[in-house]
Protein backbone atom coordinates (compact mmCIF):
# COMPACT_ATOMS: atom_id res chain seq x y z
CA UNK A 1 0.00 0.00 0.00
CA UNK A 2 0.96 3.45 -0.26
CA UNK A 3 1.51 5.24 2.62
CA UNK A 4 0.48 8.95 3.27
CA UNK A 5 2.32 11.19 6.14
CA UNK A 6 0.93 14.32 6.70
CA UNK A 7 2.62 17.11 8.85
CA UNK A 8 2.34 18.31 11.39
CA UNK A 9 -0.38 16.77 13.05
CA UNK A 10 -1.87 19.62 14.79
CA UNK A 11 -1.26 23.15 13.98
CA UNK A 12 -2.44 26.52 16.44
CA UNK A 13 -2.73 29.62 13.78
CA UNK A 14 -4.62 32.88 14.29
CA UNK A 15 -7.63 34.20 12.17
CA UNK A 16 -5.93 36.10 9.35
CA UNK A 17 -2.64 33.77 9.20
CA UNK A 18 -1.33 31.47 5.98
CA UNK A 19 -1.02 27.74 6.85
CA UNK A 20 0.91 25.53 5.14
CA UNK A 21 0.00 21.94 5.61
CA UNK A 22 2.22 18.93 4.13
CA UNK A 23 1.90 15.23 2.86
CA UNK A 24 3.98 12.92 1.37
CA UNK A 25 3.88 9.77 -0.42
CA UNK A 26 5.99 6.88 0.77
CA UNK A 27 5.99 6.10 -3.50
CA UNK A 28 5.77 8.46 -6.60
CA UNK A 29 1.98 8.89 -6.88
CA UNK A 30 1.92 11.97 -10.16
CA UNK A 31 -0.36 14.23 -9.42
CA UNK A 32 -3.02 11.91 -7.69
CA UNK A 33 -3.58 13.62 -4.80
CA UNK A 34 -6.40 15.08 -2.94
CA UNK A 35 -7.27 17.04 -0.17
CA UNK A 36 -10.32 16.79 2.34
CA UNK A 37 -11.68 19.08 5.14
CA UNK A 38 -13.59 17.16 8.17
CA UNK A 39 -15.48 19.53 10.69
CA UNK A 40 -16.26 17.85 13.69
CA UNK A 41 -19.17 15.11 13.57
CA UNK A 42 -19.34 15.83 9.68
CA UNK A 43 -18.23 14.26 6.70
CA UNK A 44 -15.25 14.88 4.77
CA UNK A 45 -15.79 17.65 2.18
CA UNK A 46 -13.60 17.45 -0.91
CA UNK A 47 -11.20 20.80 -0.72
CA UNK A 48 -8.57 19.81 -3.89
CA UNK A 49 -8.35 17.01 -6.56
CA UNK A 50 -5.57 16.44 -8.66
CA UNK A 51 -2.52 17.78 -6.33
CA UNK A 52 -3.89 21.83 -7.51
CA UNK A 53 -7.55 21.46 -8.67
CA UNK A 54 -10.60 23.45 -7.31
CA UNK A 55 -13.49 21.91 -7.20
CA UNK A 56 -16.91 24.25 -8.03
CA UNK A 57 -17.67 26.39 -4.99
CA UNK A 58 -14.27 26.25 -2.86
CA UNK A 59 -12.76 29.76 -2.33
CA UNK A 60 -9.21 30.15 -3.89
CA UNK A 61 -8.01 30.81 -0.58
CA UNK A 62 -7.29 27.26 -0.62
CA UNK A 63 -4.59 26.07 -2.66
CA UNK A 64 -2.46 23.26 -3.51
CA UNK A 65 0.81 21.89 -5.41
CA UNK A 66 3.15 19.74 -5.72
CA UNK A 67 3.48 16.27 -7.62
CA UNK A 68 5.38 12.98 -7.25
CA UNK A 69 5.75 12.52 -3.61
CA UNK A 70 5.71 15.88 -1.80
CA UNK A 71 2.75 17.73 -1.66
CA UNK A 72 1.57 20.99 0.26
CA UNK A 73 -1.81 22.80 1.18
CA UNK A 74 -1.91 26.15 1.37
CA UNK A 75 -4.91 28.25 3.20
CA UNK A 76 -3.94 32.03 2.71
CA UNK A 77 -5.85 34.56 5.81
CA UNK A 78 -7.47 31.82 7.98
CA UNK A 79 -11.55 32.30 8.25
CA UNK A 80 -12.95 30.84 11.73
CA UNK A 81 -14.67 28.29 9.55
CA UNK A 82 -11.45 26.84 8.27
CA UNK A 83 -10.65 25.75 12.00
CA UNK A 84 -11.28 22.08 11.07
CA UNK A 85 -9.06 18.72 10.15
CA UNK A 86 -7.58 18.07 6.68
CA UNK A 87 -6.73 15.05 5.22
CA UNK A 88 -4.57 14.19 2.17
CA UNK A 89 -5.60 10.77 0.28
CA UNK A 90 -3.87 9.17 -3.05
CA UNK A 91 -5.99 8.24 -5.76
CA UNK A 92 -3.12 6.75 -7.66
CA UNK A 93 -3.75 3.24 -6.92
CA UNK A 94 -6.29 1.11 -5.01
CA UNK A 95 -5.81 0.55 -1.74
CA UNK A 96 -6.83 4.38 -1.83
CA UNK A 97 -4.99 6.02 1.50
CA UNK A 98 -5.27 8.82 3.34
CA UNK A 99 -2.58 10.51 5.42
CA UNK A 100 -3.43 10.56 9.22
CA UNK A 101 -5.05 13.98 9.27
CA UNK A 102 -3.89 17.59 10.25
CA UNK A 103 -5.86 19.48 13.27
CA UNK A 104 -5.70 23.12 12.55
CA UNK A 105 -6.79 24.89 15.87
CA UNK A 106 -7.62 28.69 16.87
CA UNK A 107 -4.85 30.13 18.83
CA UNK B 1 -26.83 17.02 -7.29
CA UNK B 2 -26.06 13.85 -5.55
CA UNK B 3 -27.21 12.84 -2.46
CA UNK B 4 -26.48 10.12 -0.10
CA UNK B 5 -28.26 8.52 2.61
CA UNK B 6 -27.35 5.88 4.57
CA UNK B 7 -28.54 3.81 7.65
CA UNK B 8 -27.44 0.26 9.54
CA UNK B 9 -27.65 -0.48 12.66
CA UNK B 10 -25.09 1.30 15.18
CA UNK B 11 -24.56 -0.96 17.93
CA UNK B 12 -22.95 -5.02 17.19
CA UNK B 13 -21.83 -7.46 19.13
CA UNK B 14 -18.30 -9.19 18.10
CA UNK B 15 -18.60 -12.10 15.59
CA UNK B 16 -22.03 -10.49 14.15
CA UNK B 17 -22.23 -8.77 10.59
CA UNK B 18 -22.34 -5.10 10.20
CA UNK B 19 -24.75 -4.23 7.54
CA UNK B 20 -25.12 -0.50 6.25
CA UNK B 21 -27.10 0.66 3.30
CA UNK B 22 -27.09 3.59 1.10
CA UNK B 23 -29.73 5.27 -0.88
CA UNK B 24 -28.23 7.62 -3.62
CA UNK B 25 -30.77 9.88 -5.20
CA UNK B 26 -30.79 13.14 -7.75
CA UNK B 27 -27.90 11.80 -10.01
CA UNK B 28 -27.15 8.77 -12.31
CA UNK B 29 -26.47 5.77 -10.64
CA UNK B 30 -24.70 4.26 -13.40
CA UNK B 31 -22.73 7.03 -13.43
CA UNK B 32 -20.27 6.36 -10.89
CA UNK B 33 -18.60 4.02 -8.29
CA UNK B 34 -19.67 4.09 -5.07
CA UNK B 35 -16.94 3.67 -2.24
CA UNK B 36 -17.10 2.35 1.43
CA UNK B 37 -15.00 4.57 3.84
CA UNK B 38 -14.40 4.34 7.36
CA UNK B 39 -13.08 6.39 9.99
CA UNK B 40 -12.42 5.08 13.69
CA UNK B 41 -13.32 7.70 16.35
CA UNK B 42 -10.56 10.39 16.82
CA UNK B 43 -8.62 8.49 13.75
CA UNK B 44 -8.13 8.62 10.25
CA UNK B 45 -9.71 7.65 7.17
CA UNK B 46 -9.89 4.23 5.50
CA UNK B 47 -10.99 3.28 2.31
CA UNK B 48 -13.03 0.05 2.22
CA UNK B 49 -14.11 -0.63 -1.14
CA UNK B 50 -16.29 0.39 -4.53
CA UNK B 51 -18.84 -0.90 -6.18
CA UNK B 52 -20.70 -0.12 -9.79
CA UNK B 53 -24.27 -0.46 -10.97
CA UNK B 54 -22.73 -3.82 -12.86
CA UNK B 55 -21.59 -4.97 -9.48
CA UNK B 56 -17.94 -4.99 -10.87
CA UNK B 57 -15.57 -3.21 -7.83
CA UNK B 58 -12.89 -4.12 -5.36
CA UNK B 59 -12.05 -3.86 -2.05
CA UNK B 60 -9.04 -3.41 0.90
CA UNK B 61 -6.91 -6.21 1.21
CA UNK B 62 -6.76 -5.58 4.32
CA UNK B 63 -10.80 -6.22 4.75
CA UNK B 64 -11.47 -8.22 1.53
CA UNK B 65 -12.16 -11.63 2.98
CA UNK B 66 -14.66 -9.78 5.40
CA UNK B 67 -16.15 -7.24 3.23
CA UNK B 68 -19.46 -7.72 0.10
CA UNK B 69 -20.19 -4.98 -1.56
CA UNK B 70 -23.57 -5.12 -3.48
CA UNK B 71 -25.75 -3.06 -5.59
CA UNK B 72 -29.99 -2.92 -5.83
CA UNK B 73 -29.98 -0.68 -9.12
CA UNK B 74 -33.55 -0.77 -8.90
CA UNK B 75 -33.38 1.04 -5.43
CA UNK B 76 -30.28 2.94 -6.60
CA UNK B 77 -28.91 1.80 -3.39
CA UNK B 78 -25.51 0.17 -2.41
CA UNK B 79 -25.04 -2.12 0.67
CA UNK B 80 -22.00 -2.77 2.88
CA UNK B 81 -21.67 -6.22 4.78
CA UNK B 82 -18.46 -6.79 6.80
CA UNK B 83 -18.18 -10.00 8.55
CA UNK B 84 -16.95 -11.37 12.08
CA UNK B 85 -16.68 -7.84 13.43
CA UNK B 86 -14.47 -7.23 16.43
CA UNK B 87 -13.89 -3.77 18.54
CA UNK B 88 -11.56 -2.78 15.78
CA UNK B 89 -14.23 -2.57 13.15
CA UNK B 90 -15.65 0.00 15.26
CA UNK B 91 -15.80 3.54 13.67
CA UNK B 92 -17.86 5.96 11.62
CA UNK B 93 -19.07 4.50 8.23
CA UNK B 94 -19.53 6.34 5.38
CA UNK B 95 -20.46 5.85 1.91
CA UNK B 96 -19.56 8.52 -0.68
CA UNK B 97 -19.37 9.10 -4.48
CA UNK B 98 -16.35 8.24 -6.64
CA UNK B 99 -16.12 10.32 -9.70
CA UNK B 100 -13.65 11.02 -12.24
CA UNK B 101 -13.20 14.19 -13.10
CA UNK B 102 -10.95 14.30 -16.20
CA UNK B 103 -8.23 11.36 -15.39
CA UNK B 104 -8.32 12.05 -11.38
CA UNK B 105 -10.66 9.92 -8.83
CA UNK B 106 -12.48 11.75 -6.28
CA UNK B 107 -14.71 10.92 -2.85
CA UNK B 108 -17.62 13.47 -3.30
CA UNK B 109 -20.27 14.19 -2.28
CA UNK B 110 -20.57 11.59 1.04
CA UNK B 111 -23.11 10.40 2.97
CA UNK B 112 -23.76 11.59 6.61
CA UNK B 113 -21.71 8.46 8.23
CA UNK B 114 -23.11 6.17 10.57
CA UNK B 115 -21.49 5.42 13.57
CA UNK B 116 -21.14 1.16 14.39
CA UNK B 117 -19.70 -0.06 17.76
CA UNK B 118 -18.86 -3.01 18.18
CA UNK B 119 -19.04 -4.29 22.23
CA UNK B 120 -19.82 -7.05 24.17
Amino acid sequence: DIQMTQSPSSLSASVGDRVTITCRASQSIGSYLNWYQQKPGKAPKLLIFAASSLPSGIPSRFSGSGSGTDFTLNISSLQPEHFATYFCQQSFRSPYTFGQGTKLEIK
Amino acid sequence: QVQLQQWGAGLLKPSETLSLTCVVSGGSFSAYYWTWIRQPPGKGLEWIGEINHRGSGKSNPSLKSRVNISVDTSKNQVSLKLSSVTAADTAVYYCATAQFSGSYLVFDPWGQGTLVTVSS
